[in-house]
């Protein structure tokens, strides 16, 4: 079965530190792999998405993730933390259920908080 | 010009009451779903809709029972409510129903509590 884990629920860095959040997938295909931003009491936001071709994906607020299909991972990176980056972090995969008639759902991981201190 | 929107934002109610939420794309989309979130921020998928017509369940009590009276709309009604329903409920919707590269743009969600 498809599956999503995040390392660390809880990532805390300062201001101006790269921020390395952690993604490992399990899946018997090709994944369809997408990180979202959860702002507090707000609803989820896409940050990127992988789907085929460039391994390595640049999404908006100046994150990117590489797709790493020897070590199955899709860890999200930013060179540079800022204050606002502070929020909720998920790691997904997009699955094809069997008998769904090709109908495709979302997995999430448990998401990482990411705390920012100045 | 919101794309996804859900109401009501709060609700709290008494366990055993019957509550709906209610969901709006503009987008155009033909796929909508519901989602929970758990306290421990924990998402799950509940339903998903295509036009209409409900093409994943994942095995949601049926005290829960979506709705779509049109694809634009997807509303989620709630029987009984018990203290485990306490969550964040979340609405979503994607262009393509079969195209698993598309994006979910999700609503902002309805923090349900039950006392």
């Amino acid at each position: 079965a498809q599956s999503v884990t995040q390392l660390g629920s809880h990532v805390s860095v300062s201001e101006g530190a790269l921020v390395l959040l952690r993604c490992n997938y399990s899946s018997s295909v090709p994944p369809y792999l997408f990180w979202y931003v959860q702002y507090p009491n707000q609803g989820l936001q896409l940050l990127l998405k992988y789907t085929t071709g460039a391994t390595l994906v640049k999404g908006i607020n100046g994150f990117e993730a590489e797709f790493k299909k020897s070590e199955t991972s899709f860890h999200l990176t930013k060179p540079s933390a800022h204050m606002s980056d502070a929020a909720e972090y998920f790691c997904a995969v997009r699955v094809v259920p069997l008998f769904s008639g090709g109908y495709n759902k979302l997995i999430f991981g448990a998401g990482t908080r990411l705390a920012v201190h100045p | 010009d919101t794309a996804v929107s859900q109401t009501p934002k709060y609700l709290v109610t008494q366990m055993g009451n019957d509550k709906s939420i209610k969901c709006e794309q503009n987008l155009g989309h033909d796929t909508m779903y519901w989602y929970k979130q758990d306290s421990k921020k924990f998402l799950k998928i509940m339903f998903s809709y295509n036009n209409k017509e409900l093409i994943i369940n994942e095995t949601v009590p049926n005290r829960f029972s979506p709705k779509s009276p049109d694809k634009a709309h997807l509303n989620l009604h709630i029987n009984s409510l018990e203290l485990g329903d306490s969550a964040v409920y979340f609405c979503a919707s994607s262009q393509r129903t079969r195209m698993v590269s598309d994006t979910q743009y999700f609503g902002p969600g309805t923090r349900l509590t039950v006392l």
